[in-house]
């Protein structure tokens, strides 16, 4: 009964690289969210997404950032020319109900660290 | 949204229980809290959630006050592997697939 899973672990990229975080949710869950966290700081939410749908990218930067959830294969979490402001942790979470539900508890998975150089 | 506050650190002895406070006034008729926590920048783990009524699980109890306006999260008997920053969120009225994490607690649970 895997958790939720996100690959790479750790992600070193240069200036103006692109970076690409998977995040397979846990078996069941059909609902992702992508949340960042600056060292030193709480979660921020970025984006909620179900199969094939962004529900809710508010809080995703306008520029540069995208995210995806297709039908067959892991979330994706993709960042265009990166700079060194990009750098920190990338969490995935995953949920098995529609949010708005009496309970929904969110999963979180191990995350990413993105090091821009 | 609601928003939380706790404070930024607490310590507790080994084998004690560790109860971190939480307040929430603006909190909504249909909102929950859910308590995460965070050992060393690993994913945010889940520990407990409630609306109204005090809730205990095989990780911890939390206590909510009648008005709603604060909650308490008890650990009943802490060890060195609860040394975690602790968050209490609750959800967003609006929309609720949203999280807000504040700056949480650092628990410190000293031998």
């Amino acid at each position: 009964n895997a958790g939720v899973m996100q690959n790479p672990r750790h992600l070193v990229r240069r200036r103006g690289q692109e970076a690409r975080l998977r995040c397979s949710p846990m078996k069941g869950h059909s609902h992702v969210y992508w949340y960042r966290q600056l060292p030193e700081e709480g979660l921020k939410f970025m984006v909620y997404l179900q199969k094939e749908n962004i529900i809710d990218e508010s809080g995703m930067p306008k520029e540069r950032f995208s995210a995806e959830f297709p039908k067959e294969g892991p979330s994706i979490l993709r960042i265009q020319q990166v700079v060194r402001g990009d750098s920190a942790a990338y969490f995935c979470a995953s949920s098995p109900r529609n949010p708005g539900t009496s309970t929904d508890t969110q999963y979180f998975g191990p995350g990413t660290r993105l090091t821009v150089l | 949204d609601a928003k939380t506050t706790q404070p930024p650190s607490m310590d507790c002895a080994e084998g004690r229980a560790a109860n971190l406070p939480c307040n929430h006034s603006t909190i909504s008729g249909n909102e929950y809290v859910y308590w995460y926590r965070q050992i060393h920048s690993q994913g945010p783990q889940y520990i407990i959630h409630g609306l109204k009524n005090n809730e205990t699980n095989e990780m911890a109890s939390l206590i909510i006050t009648e008005d709603r306006k604060s909650s308490t999260l008890i650990l009943p008997h802490a060890t060195l592997r609860d040394t975690a920053v602790y968050y209490c969120i609750v959800r967003d009225q609006y929309n609720f697939n949203k999280f807000y994490f504040g700056s949480g607690t650092k628990l410190n649970v000293k031998p």
